[in-house]
């Protein structure tokens, strides 16, 4: 059973420019969140996608905007990027069954360096 | 969710218990306390969370004051491969949304 998998592992863009970050959540589960980690800090909460809807979201700027497709996974879109979006973005997943643990399952991450 | 405060870093001698301390003392009623670590270039990893009862798992006990206001996680018999980021997190579980919020959290070192 996959986990949660991310793609690309590492990116670098120069300010100004858009990027687009991808993610597979685990098997069985639907609702996806992602997080921005600048170094030396914890993970900030970016936003949560469930039934391909935003259903909360961190206080970031709305040059940041995603997507959920049918199958479950996501993207995440930074528009116009700035030197301090250089981070490692996070996507994590979890069933979305109330109740439960509401364990969430985080992807290795993807580095984003803008130059 | 409430606010939690952890010490900045702690050491750990490989084999003895590592006991990690988390202050959370405006907690509600419904909200649990979750245990996370994120081990070096890796994402964070569940361990643990309870609501008012000490909990136990593969990974390490949880042990939480009668008055909830503070909690300690334990590993106990820490091994090199312990060493990482750990994150004490409180919120409400099964909410509309089910964001965590990390502080600061404690890097904790364990040496041989």
């Amino acid at each position: 059973d996959a986990g949660v998998t991310q793609s690309p592992t590492h990116l670098i863009k120069t300010r100004g420019q858009q990027v687009t970050l991808r993610c597979s959540p685990k098997s069985g589960h639907d609702t996806v969140s992602w997080y921005q980690q600048a170094l030396g800090q914890g993970p900030q909460f970016i936003f949560q996608y469930y039934e391909e809807e935003e259903r909360q979201r961190g206080n970031f700027p709305d040059r940041f905007s995603g997507h959920q497709f049918p199958n479950y996974s996501s993207e995440l879109n930074v528009n116009a990027l700035l030197l301090g979006d250089s981070a490692l973005y996070l996507c994590a997943s979890s069933p979305r069954n109330r109740g439960r643990s509401d364990e969430q399952f985080f992807g290795p991450g993807t580095r984003l360096t803008v130059l | 969710d409430a606010k939690t405060t952890q010490p900045p870093s702690m050491d750990c001698a490989e084999g003895r218990a590592a006991n990690l301390p988390c202050n959370h003392s405006t907690i509600s009623g419904n909200e649990y306390v979750y245990w996370y670590r994120q081990i070096h270039s890796q994402g964070p990893q569940y361990i643990i969370h309870g609501l008012k009862n000490n909990e136990t798992n593969e990974m390490a006990s949880l042990i939480i004051t009668e008055d909830r206001k503070s909690s300690t996680l334990i590993l106990p018999h820490a091994t090199l491969r312990d060493t990482a980021v750990y994150y004490c997190i409180v919120r409400v579980v099964g909410n509309a949304g089910n964001m965590l919020t990390f502080g600061g959290g404690t890097r904790l070192m364990v040496k041989p």
